[in-house]
């Protein structure tokens, strides 16, 4: 199975601070990568799919990019509603799997 | 705009078997993929598998021995069975849609399974 690292587990951020996320592949899976927010108590959102293509109705802070194996979430300027947890998926084969999230929480 | 629904039990007893099933509105089973993720409380996301519109499925090799997934279009629904469960087995789990690539979009609210005596 693919292994997603991504890194960091945890961030504290204040409002209007750029942050990105980081997933690494254990192989290549082209651009064949997902991210999701999650909220307490919800279900997860789709954000990101491809690795940068922005989902209908996700706000433009959020991007996407990838270099190689490598995968970065960029939120441009932190929202209060951007604090949640984001994990990346990866569906370039099966098993998917998952990143082991990034909890984004108030500095 | 597609919404799913989770329901079944919410707690099952150890080395019995879980069964879950999935409500779709809003659109036709056909022709998206479907898939099982679950949470365990205060963890990540693990993929248990997925079925496909025509019945065929991929699911986690460790869950492979105990897992069944399947349709029933005629009620638009999907259907998840985990037989010999243990308390590791206790999380939320969702159902979600794959679009035409199996890039999942969209997922239910989730429901708790909880594994007890």
């Amino acid at each position: 199975a693919i292994q997603m690292t991504q890194s960091p587990s945890s961030l504290s951020a204040s409002v209007g601070d750029r942050v990105t996320i980081t997933c690494r592949a254990s192989q290549g899976i082209g651009n064949a990568l997902g991210w999701y927010q999650q909220k307490p108590g919800t279900a997860p959102k789709l954000l990101i799919y491809s690795a940068s293509r922005l989902q209908t109705g996700v706000p433009s802070r959020f991007s996407g990019s990838a270099s190689g194996t490598e995968f970065t979430l960029t939120i441009s300027s932190l929202q209060p509603e951007d604090f949640a947890t984001y994990y990346c998926l990866q569906d370039y084969n099966y098993p998917r799997t998952f990143g082991q999230g990034t909890k984004v929480e108030i500095k | 705009q597609v919404q799913l629904q989770e329901s079944g039990p919410g707690l099952v007893k150890p080395s019995e078997t879980l069964s879950l099933t999935c409500s779709v509105s809003g659109e036709f089973i056909s022709p998206y993929y479907w898939s099982w993720i679950r949470q365990p409380a205060g963890k990540g996301l693990e993929w248990v598998g997925r079925i496909s519109s025509s019945g065929n499925t991929y699911y986690d090799p460790s869950l492979e021995s105990r897992v069944t997934m399947s349709l029933d279009t005629s009620k638009n629904q999907l259907s998840l069975k985990l037989t010999s469960v243990t308390a590791a087995d206790t999380a939320v789990y969702y159902c979600a849609r794959g679009d035409s690539g199996d890039r999942i979009d969209s997922w239910g609210q989730g429901t708790l399974v909880t594994v007890s005596s």
